[in-house]
């Protein structure tokens, strides 16, 4: 089936770096990329999302990047901050079926 | 903001037992999901669900049933619980598929222990 492959389990950046998670994803018909923040204890929220009808998006300090021919997108965090810890879920959608498939998450944590 | 309402939040069962957990999403979107967290594997997919009546096998249904009764309820059925559904439970719901509006929005979760 199907599978989202999020390659880094656990990342720790110095607070002021960047942070970088990478994603690979199977299903060709994929168009959709969303990106989740899960904080300890709590539920999922969106940060950011990218079409496939784009290979570039910034939010503020958030950069997403897609290569389709390699099916691989990227999350960026730039002049990472303390409160950027988190798991973060990459995520991908198929544009027919509405089929949303996550990876498995990277723990992300912001050194001082 | 869209919302997702999971009950109950936590509930403890016995191996063989039967639970029901809850989804209520009040922002008439067509798509629901219920996905399980387990660290190492992340959020996978269990069912899926485009509309009232209709439901959609996901990548990891074995042992669990899923009916959508309307299109604000969505409901997970375990009817013979193992220890191995120990789990935290996500719903979600977003507005559909194509170039909609497809953000797609959690409940809170439900923490599932079978002892």
């Amino acid at each position: 089936g199907e599978k989202v492959e999020q390659h880094e389990s656990t990342l720790s950046v110095r607070e002021g770096d960047s942070a970088v998670i990478n994603c690979t994803y199977t299903d060709t018909a994929s168009s959709y990329f969303p990106w989740y923040k899960q904080e300890a204890g709590k539920s999922l929220h969106f940060v950011i999302d990218i079409r496939s009808n784009v290979d570039r998006k910034q939010s503020q300090r958030l950069i997403v990047l897609l290569d389709k021919k390699a099916k691989r997108f990227s999350l960026h965090i730039t002049a990472t901050q303390p409160e950027d810890s988190a798991i973060y879920f990459c995520a991908a959608k198929n544009y027919n079926q509405g089929k949303l498939i996550f990876g498995q998450g990277t723990k992300l944590s912001i050194k001082p | 903001e869209a919302a997702v309402t999971q009950s109950p939040r936590n509930k403890v069962t016995v191996t063989g037992g039967n639970v029901t957990l809850s989804c209520r999403q009040t922002n008439s979107h067509n798509y629901m999901y219920w996905y399980r967290q387990d660290t190492g594997h992340g959020l996978r997919l269990i069912h899926y669900s485009y509309g009232a009546g209709n439901l959609q096998i996901g990548d990891v249904p074995d042992g669990y049933k899923a009916t959508r009764t309307t299109q604000e309820d969505f409901f997970l059925l375990l009817e013979l619980a193992s220890p191995s559904q120990t789990s935290l439970y996500f719903c979600a719901s977003s507005e559909g598929q194509g170039r909609a509006n497809t953000e797609v929005f959690f409940g809170k979760g439900t923490r599932l222990t079978v002892v």
